[in-house]
């Protein structure tokens, strides 16, 4: 079955702290993992796919196959960051669904 | 370039009455896929469409239903509403359905009284 466990449903962090966001997964094959933020009163928005190993606003998220797991990190949280986080996934090669976790509102605090 | 249109914005229905959501992709994409929203449920897909055909299905009750135009512009219906229905219902297109090019619509809010 496909499934995607984000573990916190509230994370809290002071601006400048490391924050980690974790995600597992579940799936039978090679997935294509994501990370979409939603600002406050903003939509659903893709903020980085494991595939394109890319950072966006500072944040990295690495795929580990053997844990199932694509946590996303930031060495130095901002006020800005302050947002709703959902791990997704879906099958390789795109036309498949997203799965979506249930998200983790992420506050940072000054 | 115009993002992907939802209407309305919000809707307050009656128990057992339908609904119909209607959204318009980006200029060019022809895939749309359509996505409930709850806290309980998160984010649960519907269905998606690609050139007029459902291309993909989630698990919800035969009540929801949906259609996609030559235009590519979609609907969906849901009929004999729930109070358990009420959910904000996002759309999303991409170009040929490939998951990592969606873009997302600020939604439907339905609320079932």
């Amino acid at each position: 079955a496909q499934r995607v466990t984000q573990p916190e449903k509230l994370l809290s962090v002071f601006k400048g702290a490391p924050v980690e966001l974790k995600c597992n997964y579940s799936y039978s094959g090679s997935p294509e993992l994501f990370w979409y933020v939603q600002y406050s009163r903003q939509r659903l928005q893709l903020l980085l796919r494991h595939i394109s190993r890319e950072s966006i606003k500072g944040f990295t998220a690495d795929l580990n196959k053997g844990e199932t797991s694509f946590h996303l990190k930031k060495p130095f949280a901002q006020e800005e960051d302050s947002a709703m986080y959902y791990c997704a996934l879906s099958g390789q090669g795109g036309s498949e669904k997203l799965v979506f976790g249930k998200g983790t509102k992420l506050t940072v605090n000054p | 370039k115009a993002g992907v249109t939802q209407t309305p914005r919000y809707l307050i229905k009656t128990r057992g009455q339908q609904v119909t959501l209607s959204c318009s992709p980006i200029s060019g994409h022809r895939s749309v896929s359509w996505y409930q929203q709850t806290p309980g449920q998160g984010l649960q897909f519907l269905f998606e469409y690609f050139s007029e055909t459902q291309r993909n299905k989630g698990n919800f009750p035969g009540r929801f239903s949906g259609r996609q135009f030559s235009n590519s512009r979609s609907e969906m219906n849901v009929s004999t509403l729930e109070l358990g229905d009420s959910a904000l219902y996002l759309c999303a297109s991409s170009t040929r359905g490939e998951s990592y090019g969606y873009t997302f619509g600020s939604g439907t809010r339905l609320t079932v009284v």
